[in-house]
This record gives structure tokens, sequence and C-alpha cells, in this order.
């Protein structure tokens, strides 16, 4: 089946130690999200691709960076990790037209030592 | 402003029990509307989309949701739930960019307990 990947599952790193997260894709999808979900809470976009094009979200934090190297692929770079960004990290898909669905990954589950 | 209500934070209901969730959109223009079920520890998986036509949309797992556009709702419903619908249901419009791009306004979800 066709479907958004993400890896890992579970990340735990330390306080201010670089991380990044995975997202692939089979979907052949123009446009890869990542959004940050703490507990309870609604998903929070943080930036888009769509295509090569990046879209930051105007308060995503500077600590976020993300690359998109091919169309499968998407990456979340945290740069310097701090106790507020434990949360579960989530890429989903679109085909970015108007009336397209966006699909979910699993997501990463990430906890700062 | 472009918003997304779920007035409801918590439904419990029992298995068996008919079930409504409800959800309130402003936006201007005519509305993509979706709703996701997100089971603990996972994503998010599409229960059912409306774009246009007819005003009651069927999802997957028996559930089915109807736009009325003269309450800016889009409530989602179920005639009989299952102890497996235990969720986080969030409602969500989706908002057209420039480039065609969407983009998601989510409610804050409404968390299902289903006792047996």
């Amino acid at each position: 089946d066709a479907m958004v990947i993400q890896n890992p599952r579970y990340q735990v790193t330390q306080f201010g130690k670089p991380v990044t997260l995975s997202c692939s894709q089979t979907l052949n999808h123009n446009v890869m999200y990542w959004y940050q979900q703490k507990s309870s809470q609604a998903p929070k976009l943080l930036f888009h691709y769509y295509d090569k094009d990046f879209n930051n979200e105007a308060d995503t934090p500077d600590n976020f960076q993300s690359r998109r190297p091919n169309t499968s692929f998407c990456f979340l770079d945290i740069r310097s990790p701090g106790l507020g960004d434990a949360a579960m990290y989530l890429c989903a898909t679109s085909r970015g037209r108007h009336n397209q669905p966006q699909h979910f990954g699993d997501g990463t589950r990430l906890s700062i030592l | 402003a472009q918003s997304v209500t779920q007035p409801d934070i918590h439904i419990t209901v029992s298995e068996g029990a008919s079930l409504e969730l409800r959800c309130n959109y402003s936006y201007g223009a005519t509305p993509y509307l979706f709703w996701y079920v997100q089971s603990p520890g996972q994503g998010l998986q599409l229960l059912l989309k409306y774009f246009s036509g007819d005003t009651l949309v069927q999802g997957i797992k028996g559930f089915e949701a109807e736009f009325k556009r003269s309450q800016s709702s889009f409530n989602l419903r179920k005639p009989s739930v299952h102890w497996s619908d235990a969720a986080e249901y969030f409602c969500a419009v989706g908002l057209g960019g420039t480039s065609g791009t969407y983009k998601y306004i989510f409610g804050t979800g409404t968390r299902l307990k289903v006792l047996a």
C-alpha cells in the first residue's frame, strides 16, 4: 500500500543535541508537511514543501529546519532541542490541489533528556 | 478570521449507543471539510471529507457527516459505537493557498471514551 512512513517511531535525545526526524512517502505527492503535536492538542503546522518550494509558518522557531532532497523524502532537523520541544512530530503529504486531503504518517515521539 | 470549533473536549458513550461529534467553522468561502481520527500514539486517519454536492457524506468505519451551510456545521455521526472507536477526533477546514497548496485549520479535538 502507498503510504507515509516516519522513522524512528520513538526518538530520545539530550537537551541541546541536534536531532533529525525522517519522513518518506510512496504516494508521489507534491506537498509534504511537518506538524508538531503536544499532548491533548491539535497538530500545529511547522512548515511545508510544495515540490521544492519551502513554506515556513510565521511562528515556527528558527530552531526547526527542514530539508527535502527529493520527492519521496523530507527531514525535520531540530538544531538545539529544548525541553519544550518534546512532542509527537507528524509528517503528512497531499497532492497540493483543491479537494485533496492530507495523508499522515504514524508520527515520531520525541523525548528530551 | 478562519476558525474551527469543536465544543466538546470529552464525550463518553456506551458501546452500541449513537454518537454525534460537533464541529463548527468560520470561513468566508465554500469550505473543504475533513474529519480525522487519531488513536493513541498513532497518526491521523482520514474518516471522510466534504467538498461539494450531497451534504451527507459517508466515510470509513461506519461514520457519516452532514454539512449544514446555514449553521456552519459539519457534525460527525455514527449510529452504533464500538469499543474500538475510542480515540481523538479532529475536524479540519482546508485552506487554499495561492499555489493551490492546502493547509488545514484544525479544531481542538474531541476525545471519545466508550463504556463497555
